[in-house]
């Protein structure tokens, strides 16, 4: 799986949009972004997950750049409660119906300021 | 509501003694699990992979016999930490992918273990 860079901390005003980058310069035509977070002391929670096409769902929106070696995951309107670790994913294809490891990198440590 | 259960939530044991965490899907069949553990400040990283009715996957590194894993059905995984130390204090959580294709993956609320 392609490796991913992120930026360790990032601080946003709460009600504000949070935008979290993600670099992930080796990724392969066949290979997804994926973004998790981690609430203090609690298990990861998926957020959303993209290939090439802009993403959206109730919690986030994934932005995608052209060439894929970059995404923004997007909070639009962040609550205190969004203070957790971001994690930026790059898995493999699917197969064997998903029984992937995800391999976790460092995170970005969002915090969102009152 | 929570899709995976993990138990207990947390745990603490004398060294030398043996501790088992107990995964669960709620809701859904799940031939594979995975068991991850995390040091305090660090990420999570990747034990084994959990195969209902064959041997575990471990990581480079991890122990087998020191981790025994048993996927015992197709909702509950199970570790078992064997002649455990004080660095094997740690909080472990277990994952398991849902759906066609398994495009999520479900994590447990993660076990806190503590040796003593």
């Amino acid at each position: 799986d392609a490796k991913t860079t992120q930026p360790p901390s990032m601080d946003c005003a709460e009600g504000r949009a949070a935008n979290l980058p993600c670099n992930h310069s080796t990724i392969s035509g066949n290979e997804y972004v994926y973004w998790y977070r981690q609430i203090h002391s609690q298990g990861p929670q998926y957020i959303i997950h993209g290939l090439k096409n802009n993403e959206t769902n109730e919690m986030a929106s994934l932005i995608i750049t052209e060439d894929r070696k970059s995404s923004t995951l997007i909070l639009p309107h962040a609550t205190l409660r969004d203070t957790a670790v971001y994690y930026c994913i790059v898995r493999g294809e699917i197969s064997n119906f998903g029984n992937e490891k995800l391999t976790f990198g460092t995170g970005t440590r969002l915090t969102i300021i009152p | 509501g929570a899709v995976v259960s993990q138990h207990p939530s947390r745990v603490i044991c004398k060294s030398g003694t043996s501790v088992k965490i107990e995964c669960r899907s709620l809701d859904f069949q799940a031939t594979t699990m995975f068991w991850y553990r995390q040091f305090p400040k660090q990420s999570l990283m990747l034990m084994a992979t959990s195969n209902e009715g064959s041997k575990a996957t471990y990581e480079q590194g991890v122990e087998k016999d020191k981790f025994l894993i048993n996927h015992a059905s197709l909702t509950l995984s199970t570790l078992t930490v064997t002649s455990a130390h004080p660095e094997d204090s740690s909080f472990y959580i277990c994952s398991a992918p849902r759906g066609a294709g398994g495009y999520e993956q479900y994590f447990g609320p993660g076990t806190r273990l503590t040796v003593t």
